[in-house]
């Protein structure tokens, strides 16, 4: 079935780097993917929403320079957190939205990446 | 606004016992569509069930089941006979059709042996 795969799983970076998480969609073409964020004990957030070859559109409070959101393709979407601060340090999360099967809706599908930890030390 | 309120943060329970996690949602749409993740220590997001707000049967499948009631906002999820393996963060989500999802704060469920 259809899957969504990031990279890295696990991140370790030092305070005032740049980090980049990939999220891919493997057999079939995404045309919105999400950006979540998670810190410790709390619910999923929505960071931004990308349409390839467009802008992403970012949540209020989400600083776009800071998350910048390329989505050149129809199969990847990168996340860079720029100047990471140990604030940044944060279970990151992404959804593709197109294909089959999963969490549904109305003949798109939604499906999930399986995260990335990011530490900023 | 859309909203997601799971009332119960923590839930201890012991092997075997059932326990039933709360959901209720607030949307203005008249169409939408329900969900609960499970998201193991691990991290990953796995699906466990999708329903649409025209379809309030009740479903079951093995230990799991849930019941959806309109008339309440709830979208509840129970699990029969529980397992360690159950303990996880559940949440419960609201999504429409080229939208995001709104989840729910998670309930941390534990089941003891």
């Amino acid at each position: 079935g259809a899957v969504v795969s990031q990279h890295p799983s696990w991140v370790i970076c030092k305070s005032g780097t740049s980090v980049k998480i990939e999220c891919r969609s493997l057999d079939f073409q995404a045309t919105t993917m999400f950006w979540y964020r998670q810190f410790p004990k709390q619910s999923l957030m929505l960071m931004a929403t990308s349409n390839e070859g467009s802008k992403a559109t970012y949540e209020q409070g989400v600083e776009k320079d800071k998350f910048l959101i390329n989505h050149a393709s129809l199969t990847l979407s990168t996340l860079t957190v720029t100047s990471a601060h140990p604030e940044d340090s944060s279970f990151y999360i992404c959804s593709a939205r197109g294909g089959m099967g999963g969490g549904t809706l109305s003949g798109n599908t939604i499906y999930f990446g399986e995260g990335s930890w990011l530490t900023v030390v | 606004a859309q909203k997601v309120t799971q009332a119960q943060t923590e839930i201890s329970v012991v092997e075997k016992e059932d326990v039933t996690l709360d959901c209720v949602y607030e949307t203005r749409d008249t169409t939408y569509y329900l969900f609960w993740y499970k998201q193991p220590p691990s991290g990953e997001l796995v699906f466990l069930i999708r329903r649409n707000s025209f379809d309030e049967q009740n479903e079951i499948s093995g230990r799991y089941s849930w019941n959806f009631q309109k008339s309440t906002s709830s979208f509840n999820f129970t699990i029969t006979a529980s397992q360690v393996v159950d303990s996880a963060v559940y949440f419960c989500a609201l999504g429409n059709y080229g939208q995001n999802f709104v989840f729910g704060p998670g309930t941390r469920l534990s089941v003891l042996p």
